[in-house]
């Protein structure tokens, strides 16, 4: 079974600010990792994803994620974020042997203030 | 990119009466659907897997005569939530697979039960 951790509940920047929501996983076999971003009141949007190669992923919005397997980390990072970044960011794991099934964490809420 | 909706975004009925929940993947055909469930300011939980034309997997703690799920076509799977009662009240989540790719998401579904 996989497990998923984000550590930050919610992340307060100001606008233009760098941010890093952090996220760590715990599988016994190898898995996919994923970063979605829900708006309020509407679904999940994936932001990006890392299945295999290099380990720093770049996704949509200027967003991207370096996966860590030594640190069992997938972070997500944005050098300069702006007041429509605020939502609530979900990381999520899938076994690479078992389908498409996600495991997600708990969720960070990201506050951009002016 | 693929697409997911679900009918309606937002459901008032009372307590003890039926709601059927739509979930649609408009511009591929889906090999699995997967039904969430989010609470307030909380994670997505898996509430079952359903596969075309075969019945529906449920998580652990999951009624399967309470929530009652569909899935006839490659192109849609419903979600019925049987005698609803007030608790039943939540954000109700589909998403849509392509075989061997990544999960789409739909627009969720606000239920409140009186």
């Amino acid at each position: 079974a996989q497990s998923v951790t984000q550590l930050d509940s919610q992340v307060p920047v100001f606008e233009e600010a760098p941010v890093e929501l952090r996220c760590n996983y715990s599988s016994s076999v190898s898995v996919y990792l994923f970063w979605y971003v829900q708006y309020p009141n509407q679904g999940l949007q994936l932001l990006l994803k890392y299945l295999s190669g290099s380990t720093l992923v770049k996704g949509i919005n200027g967003f991207e994620a370096e996966f860590n397997k030594s640190q069992t980390s997938f972070h997500l990072r944005k050098p300069s974020v702006h007041i429509s970044d605020t939502a609530e960011y979900f990381c999520a794991v899938s076994a690479s042997n078992a389908g498409n099934m996600l495991t997600f964490g708990g969720g960070t809420r990201l506050m951009v203030k002016p | 990119g693929a697409v997911v909706s679900q009918h309606p975004s937002r459901v008032i009925c009372k307590s003890g009466t039926s709601v059927k929940i739509e979930c649609r993947s408009l511009d591929f055909q889906a090999t699995t659907m997967f039904w969430y469930r989010q609470f307030p300011k909380k994670s997505l939980m898996l509430m079952a897997t359903s596969n075309e034309g075969s019945k529906a997997t449920y998580e652990q703690g999951v009624e399967k005569d309470k929530f009652l799920i569909n899935h006839a076509s490659l192109t849609l799977s419903t979600l019925t939530v049987t005698s609803a009662h007030p608790e039943d009240s939540s954000f109700y989540i589909c998403s849509a697979e392509i075989a061997g790719e990544t999960q789409y998401f739909g627009p969720g579904t606000r239920l409140l039960v009186l």
